[in-house]
């Protein structure tokens, strides 16, 4: 079985500082590994994924987050937050395993407020 | 436009009442989720279907009806709406691999 635990529910940051978002996992296999955005009253927008190829996974808008196996963590960070940075992220789990899609496993998300 | 596109956006109906959420991709992906997300529980999968005419149940499927005769749509009903029903719903498809699910915008389902 597969879970993933967002660790803050809430972040807040003022703008143009450092973004830290925590997500630790827990599979039985090598995971895929994703953070979503959801804007207010937004569908999930895919920011970066990872699927074993480079620990450090670059996004969209200036994301990126670190696969650490031995930590079972894939944190997500961006240098400079922006006022458009607001809104919820997920930390999402995929196993192949057993079957032919990817079955996804969501965090319970965390809420990023960003203040002028 | 290319992408994956729902219908309704915005729905109201009564208890008991017949609801059918519409979902449209235009990518020819193979797979199609529907997705239900409440506060406290995060998104749960309802129904998937791997092809036309395959569909299997996720983790939440009571009280939901899916169809699949055409690649492109996955329509979602509620054969008889119950106010535990009330929710956002998404549609989402995946890539060839599997791996990556792209979703729509969602449609809020409020059942007086």
């Amino acid at each position: 079985a597969q879970s993933v635990t967002q660790l803050d529910s809430h972040v807040s940051v003022s703008e143009g500082t450092p973004v830290l978002l925590r997500c630790n996992y827990s599979s039985s296999y090598s995971p895929s590994l994703f953070w979503y955005v959801q804007h207010p009253n937004k569908g999930l927008q895919l920011l970066l994924k990872y699927t074993s190829a480079a620990t450090l996974v670059k996004g969209i808008n200036g994301f990126e987050a670190e696969f650490k196996k031995s930590e079972t963590s894939f944190h997500l960070t961006k240098p400079s937050a922006h006022m458009s940075d607001a809104a919820e992220y997920f930390c999402v789990v995929s196993d192949l395993s057993g079957t032919s899609y990817g079955k996804l496993t969501f965090g319970q998300g965390t809420i990023l407020t960003v203040h002028p | 436009d290319a992408g994956i596109t729902q219908s309704p956006r915005y729905k109201i109906t009564e208890t008991g009442r017949q609801v059918t959420l519409m979902c449209h991709q235009t990518w020819s992906h193979s797979y199609m989720f529907w997705y239900r997300q409440d506060l406290g529980h995060g998104l749960r999968l309802i129904y998937y279907s791997a092809a036309a005419d395959i569909t299997d149940k996720g983790e939440v499927p009571d009280g939901y009806v899916v169809s699949r005769s055409k690649t492109e749509n996955f329509p979602l009903t509620l054969e008889s709406a119950t106010r535990s029903q009330t929710s956002v719903y998404f549609c989402a498809s995946s890539d060839p691999g599997g791996e990556t699910q792209y979703f729509g915008p969602g449609t809020r389902l409020l059942v007086l």
